[in-house]
């Protein structure tokens, strides 16, 4: 079966603009992550979400950073005003259920480079 | 809060060798631990997980890590190296916040990148 998809796989964008990540868990999972991995660096919890709301956003680093998850399925990332420290890869992760044994999904990641 | 130190940023081995990534965590309560590999342009991939039970954990490929409370390590190993071996390896643990739970929220080391040459 098909895998959790993330796109665009890369995106490059000017300091200041707007950017949307695309993530498509997999079907049936309820639970969804974001991560971000700056380069050298392990991944860093983003947010969480349980079906369609947010149950913890507390990685999100500022107000510029926002997430959704309108239909429980699909999720988008978005970024406003980029600057260039935003520049990593974007994962996503989904699993079956919200318990913390269940195995996260990744997907390919979004590589975000600001210039 | 919970954290993952991962010993070496680098290993290298040669093919054949024993395989030995090093993991200590920081929790304040019973930890769920993992270990995912990570290859080239490839998501991360779960090698093998630690729970509740048995605190030897065998994982896919051969590899396996033994959950050892008294040295807050969950080591990563695998007898003889392989080529296909080679790519970055995370260790990651998931605790309980006091008072909830962390919802699967992982926390991860910042990864060995292993090389094995011939």
């Amino acid at each position: 079966g098909a895998g959790v998809s993330q796109t665009p796989s890369n995106k490059v964008t000017e300091k200041g603009k707007y950017v949307e990540l695309r993530c498509d868990p997999i079907s049936g999972h309820t639970a969804l992550y974001w991560y971000r991995q700056s380069l050298g660096q392990g991944p860093e919890f983003l947010i969480y979400f349980q079906g369609t709301g947010a149950a913890d956003d507390s990685g999100l680093p500022n107000d510029r950073f926002f997430a959704v998850r309108p239909e429980g399925s699909v999720s988008t990332l978005k970024i406003q005003r980029t600057e260039r420290g935003d520049s990593a890869v974007y994962l996503c992760a989904s699993s079956q259920g919200q318990g913390s044994y269940n195995e996260q999904f990744f997907g390919p990641g979004t590589r975000l480079t600001v210039l | 809060a919970q954290s993952v130190t991962q010993l070496g940023s680098h290993v290298s081995v040669s093919e054949g060798a024993l395989v030995l990534l090093r993991c200590n965590y920081s929790s304040s309560v019973p930890p769920y631990l993992f270990w995912y590999v990570q290859y080239p342009n490839q998501g991360l991939q779960l090698l093998l997980k630690y729970t509740t039970g048995a605190t030897l954990v065998k994982g896919i490929n051969g590899f396996e890590a033994e959950f050892k409370k008294s040295e807050t390590s969950f080591h990563l190993t695998k007898p003889s190296a392989h080529m296909s071996d080679a790519a970055e390896y995370f260790c990651a643990v998931i605790g309980s916040e006091a008072g909830g739970t962390s919802y699967g929220k992982l926390t991860f080391g910042q990864g060995t990148i292993l090389t094995v040459h011939p």
